[in-house]
């Protein structure tokens, strides 16, 4: 089946202008993450959402960054007033919490190709 | 917060030598740790994990072993493969909540 898709794969913007990253899961994948990696560095967490709701936001780095997932399927990363500090690849992840064999909890998360921002 | 670090940074083998790539994390509360592979221009892929309550996990060359009093976890790779080369991510997650992860290492490994 189709996996995790993001789009755009590559988006240019000047310094000051807002951006649109959209990420879409797969399909029945309850969990979602965002994450952004810089060259070089491992990914770092933004935002967790369970269902519709933000569950642990607490890696936004600041009020410009702002994530939403309205019907609990599709989500999008916002980011206002851009700077050349947020260039970087954002990478979405989604997962389906159940059970394994063994009854331990079991949360594989499969990643996007990611958005790869570059801020002018 | 939790604190994943992972070293080395670069990692070279001879093919058919072993690696291992190790990381130490701060949270005693954080009871699962991936790993993933990562190969250039491409997304991270998960290829074992290991919950905090075994100590030992393994997959035909891949095993991961988890000491939870120290706080750190390793990633061996026996016979490694050229195709094996890449970078490598650990992570470090409480209850599957936030990841977090380490800096990568990149292994190289030489025909």
């Amino acid at each position: 089946g189709a996996g995790v898709s993001q789009t755009p794969s590559n988006k240019v913007t000047e310094k000051g202008k807002y951006v649109e990253l959209r990420c879409d899961p797969i399909s029945g994948h309850t969990a979602l993450y965002w994450y952004r990696q810089s060259l070089g560095q491992g990914p770092e967490f933004l935002i967790y959402f369970q269902g519709t709701g933000a569950a642990d936001d607490s890696g936004l780095p600041n009020d410009r960054f702002f994530a939403v997932r309205p019907e609990g399927s599709v989500s999008t990363l916002k980011i206002q007033r851009t700077e050349r500090g947020d260039s970087a690849v954002y990478l979405c992840a989604s997962s389906s919490r159940g059970l394994d064999r063994e009854n331990n909890a079991y949360n594989e998360q499969f990643f996007g190709p990611g958005t790869r921002l570059t801020v002018l | 917060g939790e604190n994943v670090e992972q070293h080395p940074s670069t990692l070279s083998v001879q093919e058919g030598d072993s690696a291992v790539i190790k990381c130490t994390y701060s949270d005693s509360a954080s009871n699962y740790f991936p790993w993933y592979k990562q190969e250039l221009g491409k997304r991270p892929q998960l290829i074992i994990d290991i919950r905090s309550n075994v100590g030992e996990k393994k997959d035909q060359r891949i095993a991961v072993t988890l000491n939870k009093t120290a706080k750190h976890f390793s990633l061996h790779i026996t016979e490694t493969q050229p195709e094996d080369s890449a970078v490598y991510f650990c992570a470090a997650s409480q209850a599957f909540n936030k990841f977090y992860f380490g800096s990568g290492t990149k292994l190289n490994v030489k025909p």
